[in-house]
């Protein structure tokens, strides 16, 4: 079955970029059914969409995030990425990668990594 | 991006039934079929309980329903267990402003 998992750095300095790399295994990012998507949980806090990619390329971010964002696809590693430049303590958070499967309905995450922003 | 309204925490005896509501407005809850529920356990990644408002995905007990009246959606657990003890969170496409995703504050439920 088809399985997600996050890595990058978990700990990140005010100011900088955040990196994180989805892969996928049991399916392909190519897809036409799926919208891959990121997802974070600040300590404590809710959930917040932050974005998504289409295997064709095609983006939508959260409004809040969007100046920040970018989300892309690698075909040929089969994984999908989340930037996040410009980072403060606010963007502390659990980030998950998952999958869409339709107009906001997420059937499979990944086990999501912890970034704190810190100096 | 405004959160979709849900309580704080509901509670209920095993083997009664409760109702989580989540409200939104007409550019999300009301205006789509498309509301969805999650549960998470402490520690763990969400998991999907329901979509299109009554879908429930394979696996998941029929204990779970899902319904949407106006602009408000609901999910009711019923026959409550121990098991059930976690935070729900819904979701839904919006269109407030340009098309997203948008999840309510989510609710933490405790069986008592």
């Amino acid at each position: 079955q088809v399985q997600l998992q996050e890595s990058g750095p978990g700990l990140v300095k005010p100011s900088e970029t955040l990196s994180l790399t989805c892969a996928v295994s049991g399916g392909s990012v190519s897809s036409g059914t799926y919208y891959w998507s990121w997802i974070r949980q600040p300590p404590g806090k809710g959930l917040e969409w932050i974005g998504y990619i289409y295997y064709s390329g095609s983006t939508n971010y959260n409004p809040s995030l969007r100046s920040r964002v970018t989300i892309s696809l690698d075909t040929s590693k089969n994984h999908f990425s989340l930037r996040l430049s410009s980072v403060t303590a606010a963007d502390t958070a659990v980030y998950y990668c998952a999958r869409d499967f339709g107009w906001v309905a997420f059937d499979i995450w990944g086990q999501g990594t912890m970034v704190t922003v810190s100096s | 991006q405004s959160a979709l309204t849900q309580p704080a925490s509901v509670s209920g005896s095993p083997g009664q039934s409760i109702t989580i509501s989540c409200t939104g407005t007409s550019s999300d809850v009301g205006g789509y079929n498309y509301v969805s529920w999650y549960q998470q356990q402490p520690g763990k990644a969400p998991k999907l309980m329901m979509y299109e408002v009554t879908n429930r995905p394979s696996g998941v007990s029929n204990r779970f329903s899902g319904s949407k009246s106006g602009n408000t959606a609901s999910l009711t657990i019923s026959g409550l267990q121990a098991e059930d003890e976690a935070d729900y969170y819904c979701s839904s496409y919006t269109t407030s402003s340009t098309p997203k995703g948008v999840f309510g504050g989510g609710t933490k439920l405790t069986v008592l």
